[in-house]
């Protein structure tokens, strides 16, 4: 993994309480992104960044804020957790646009109940 | 909704058999690019095929391109049991800021 990493790696919360996911790089790229898989649905972009304080929405940003204070973290943040929102949430890092490869985190696997 | 869809959605050969997954798209692109999932695991960057290319090779990887029917194959020539994992497709959804992951096609190679 290219030198990001996520945390925690796991974690169970209940229904409405709020929860971060924080995502670590150490490569000095510009752009992050952070995604939900799901069995059936492969990876959706919930929200981007192109850079310290520029960030926009991706295709399921709903229920998901981010903030970006520093080039290399990249926070998620459910204000009010709920049960459609348990999934696998990747991280990913590009040092270009979209157009070119991006690097993903190992995952962190989050639980509402 | 996804911009690419991949099929088969789940393919089990044998090893040393090649592996051939398709990848369909709906809008323009500006390239293409294919990722490998190992289980439990992040995605992992394979392949790059812009617009105007029409074939790439890496390794025991051909991929193709055909932009008039918006679809891509990706070819795993000589398969190991190493190669099981799921396989996604994704497109720059136009903004070249953002990727858009088909639903992959999971892949089993027996020994």
């Amino acid at each position: 993994d290219a030198g990001i990493t996520q945390s925690p790696r796991h974690k169970v919360t209940e229904t409405g309480t709020p929860v971060t996911l924080r995502c670590h790089q150490t490569e000095n790229h510009r752009y992050m992104y952070w995604y939900r898989q799901d069995p059936g649905h492969g990876l959706r972009l919930i929200h981007y960044s192109y850079g310290v304080k520029d960030t926009d929405k991706g295709e399921v940003s709903d229920g998901y804020s981010v903030s970006r204070s520093k080039t290399e973290d990249f926070l998620l943040t459910l204000e009010s957790a709920t049960s459609s929102q348990t999934s696998v949430y990747f991280c990913a890092i590009s040092d270009r646009q979209a157009s070119y490869e991006q690097y993903f985190g190992p995952g962190t696997r989050l639980t509402v109940t | 909704s996804q911009q690419g869809e991949e099929d088969p959605q789940a393919l089990s050969i044998q090893e040393g058999e090649n592996a051939t997954m398709n990848c369909s798209y709906k809008t323009s692109i500006n390239n293409l690019q294919w990722y490998r999932q190992n289980s439990g695991r992040g995605l992992v960057h394979l392949i790059l095929i812009r617009s105007n290319e029409r074939e790439k090779h890496s390794g025991r990887l051909r991929v193709t391109l055909d932009t008039s029917k918006k679809s891509s194959s990706l070819l795993i020539t000589a398969s190991r049991a190493a190669d099981t994992a799921s396989y996604f497709c994704a497109t720059d959804a136009g903004s070249a800021r953002q990727l858009t992951f088909g639903s992959g096609t999971q892949l089993t190679v027996l020994p």
